[in-house]
């Protein structure tokens, strides 16, 4: 119930690409589902956020899709970067607390 | 404006040694979190506070220990180390309001040997 599943482990994009990662959650009282980027050696930086009450989110070059029903929300980036390499969870929160899910690690290749 | 600092970036202990993972904010944020991160798993949270004085446990807090006596700071205490609590140990911050963000610390790595 506390889970949020992601997917896919790893993944590889062209410059120019598009990426989807995508999370899946159980609890229907999250109320709140960050995605960060995280380099390596460094923390974890927020960079898009959405609300269950919404179902698209969009921010430059990066989209989240959310799907209530499914329970299930996604990060696409459009136009990949060799920048963009990096890992990226995604999370939920209920109540203060966040749940992450395991991580993915892009790799956009120049 | 330094955000999260997280002292020391990295340490070797050895088992049944104790240390404390120093975290501190400058943004005046009311909510503070520690985290540990394990290789291809995420981050899964140790404690949090949601103000000076008040701590709480989150999904793996055995074996650690949290004190907030200011605002500021949210140190984190080892008390008997062991090779299960090699990992990468995040702290974090927040206002705790709707949408606000997590700011995090860049980490202490810590290796039990």
């Amino acid at each position: 119930q506390q889970q949020v599943k992601q997917s896919p482990q790893s993944l590889i994009v062209q410059k120019g690409g598009i990426s989807i990662i995508n999370c899946a959650y159980e609890n229907t009282a999250f109320d709140y589902f960050p995605w960060y980027q995280q380099f390596p050696g460094k923390g974890p930086a927020l960079l898009i956020a959405i609300r269950p009450d919404v179902s698209e989110k969009k921010e430059g070059r990066f989209t989240i899709s959310f799907n209530k029903s499914a329970k299930q929300f996604s990060l696409h980036i459009m136009d990949s970067q060799p920048g963009d390499s990096a890992t990226y969870f995604c999370a939920a929160r209920k109540t203060l607390k966040y749940i992450f899910g395991t991580g993915t690690r892009l790799k956009v290749l120049a | 404006n330094a955000g999260v600092t997280q002292t020391p970036k990295f340490r070797i202990l050895k088992i049944g040694q104790s240390m404390t993972l120093q975290c501190t904010q400058d943004m005046n944020h009311n909510y503070m979190y520690w985290y540990r991160q394990d290789p291809g798993m995420g981050l899964k949270l140790i404690y949090y506070s949601v103000g000076a004085g008040i701590t709480d446990k989150g999904e793996v807090p055995n074996g650690y220990n949290v004190s907030r006596s200011t605002t500021e700071d949210f140190p984190l205490r080892l008390e008997l180390a062991a090779p299960s609590q090699t990992s990468v140990y995040f702290c974090a911050s927040s206002y705790g309001r709707s949408n606000q963000p997590q700011h995090f610390g860049d980490g202490t790595r810590l290796s039990i040997l």
